[in-house]
């Protein structure tokens, strides 16, 4: 699978967009970038994923650059609720003995502050 | 939708006793389930994958014989921890692979060996 990177930490203000960067350079083409959020103490929880094109939910937004090599989560509107730490994440697609296992790198602490 | 949880929530027990922590997929059938452990200020580590109906695959460094993996339907996996030691003590979740791949998360269970 491809390795992630990802700044450690991140502020934003509350109601302000939060703009996660991720770079994944080695991305094969056929391997969907994918983000989840840790608030303390709970399990991870899904926000989004996409393979090439940008996708929105009802959470978040992610762009994917036309080369694919790096990413950007967004919140629009942030809130104190969305202070966690947030992973990056390529999944292995196909075959392999790495094949859909999710690797966890240390991901970027967001904090949003009042 | 896709609603995982974890029972116990957090357990305390005895050193050499066993402990089994339940994974059930709510909402969703899961032929697939994945187990980690994540230790204070560390990112989560995959232990093992369990498949419904076969045996689970563990990955390197995690003993099978200690960690004991039964996938015995498609909503529920469970993970007996044998003869416990404090070392032991950890944040264990589960994760239930929906239809489309994606990887939903348990809320976790604390367990604390003394």
């Amino acid at each position: 699978d491809a390795k992630t990177t990802q700044p450690p930490s991140m502020d934003c203000a509350e109601g302000r967009a939060a703009n996660l960067p991720c770079n994944h350079s080695t991305i094969s083409g056929n391997e969907y970038v994918y983000w989840y959020r840790q608030i303390h103490s709970q399990g991870p929880q899904y926000i989004i994923h996409g393979l090439k094109n940008n996708e929105t939910n009802e959470m978040a937004s992610l762009i994917i650059t036309e080369d694919r090599k790096s990413s950007t989560l967004i919140l629009p509107h942030a809130t104190l609720r969305d202070t966690a730490v947030y992973y990056c994440i390529v999944l292995g697609n196909a075959g392999g003995t790495s094949y859909g296992k999710l690797t966890f790198g240390q991901g970027t602490i967001l904090t949003v502050h009042p | 939708g896709a609603v995982v949880s974890q029972h116990p929530s957090w357990v305390i027990c005895k050193s050499g006793t066993s402990v089994k922590i339940e994974c059930r997929s709510l909402d969703f059938q899961a032929t697939t389930m994945f187990w980690y452990r994540q230790f204070p200020k560390q990112s989560l580590m995959l232990m093992a994958t369990s498949n419904e109906g076969s045996k689970a695959t563990y990955e390197q460094g995690v003993e099978k014989d200690k960690f004991l993996i039964n996938h015995a339907s498609l909503t529920l996996s469970t993970l007996t921890v044998t003869s416990a030691h404090p070392e032991d003590s950890s944040f264990y979740i589960c994760s239930a692979k929906g239809r489309k791949g994606t990887q939903y998360f348990g809320p976790g269970t604390r367990l604390l060996v003394l």
